[in-house]
């Protein structure tokens, strides 16, 4: 019963240079989550996304950034034109649709480390 | 928005000594609360959550966490730290009532010395 996968676990781009990163959920958890982590910083939450569906993209940087959850397939963070301020951790976590909204426990995976060189 | 506020960055403590991480809550609403461990290098790991009901939640590899509504707070205790607690402990709640992500405190790094 895997986990949540995440991959690449280290992805080392150059400025300008595009990122992908990608989330595939927990078997039968229906919800994304994106968060950021930079150095001796916590978590900032990203985006919160269903399949087809971006449900809140508050935390969402206005530019470059995007996020999708495609019908098939993991959910994909993509930042485009990347600058060395996005060098950092990113996390993706998943639940499944509860009955019992708040309540629901996130489930993280290990984490993409993107270092912009 | 509701949000969690961790006293201290920074614990170290004895093994065998006491574990005690401090989490405080903004809202007057009774919320639901969790705590997350990470070792590093790795994800976020689920140490325990106050949904309803007992006020003192146990939780995995020992710890546990008292909800306390007049004081606002959800603190992380273990009786006697392990060499391997060693990690960064986040606590966190949803922003308001129904949502379903989570907003997390700025975490503190516990050391345990031997």
């Amino acid at each position: 019963n895997a986990g949540v996968m995440q991959n690449p676990r280290h992805l080392v781009r150059r400025r300008g240079q595009e990122a992908r990163l990608r989330c595939s959920p927990m078997k039968g958890h229906s919800h994304v989550y994106w968060y950021r982590q930079l150095p001796e910083e916590g978590l900032k939450f990203m985006v919160y996304l269903q399949k087809e569906n971006i449900i809140d993209e508050s935390g969402m940087p206005k530019e470059r950034f995007s996020a999708e959850f495609p019908k098939e397939g993991p959910s994909i963070l993509r930042i485009q034109q990347v600058v060395r301020g996005d060098s950092a951790a990113y996390f993706c976590a998943s639940s499944p649709l509860g009955r019992n909204s708040g309540a629901n426990v996130l489930t993280f995976g290990a984490g993409s480390r993107l270092t912009v060189l | 928005a509701q949000s969690v506020t961790q006293l201290g960055s920074h614990v170290s403590v004895s093994e065998g000594a006491l574990v005690l991480l401090r989490c405080n809550y903004s809202s007057s609403v009774p919320p639901y609360l969790f705590w997350y461990v990470q070792y590093p290098n790795q994800g976020l790991q689920l140490l325990l959550k106050y949904t309803t009901g007992a006020t003192l939640v146990k939780g995995i590899n020992g710890f546990e966490a008292e909800f306390k509504k007049s004081e606002t707070s959800f603190h992380l205790t273990k009786p006697s730290a392990h060499m391997s607690d060693a990690a960064e402990y986040f606590c966190a709640v949803p922003p308001h009532q129904g949502a379903q992500k989570l907003v997390f405190g700025q975490g503190t790094r516990l050391t345990i010395n031997p």
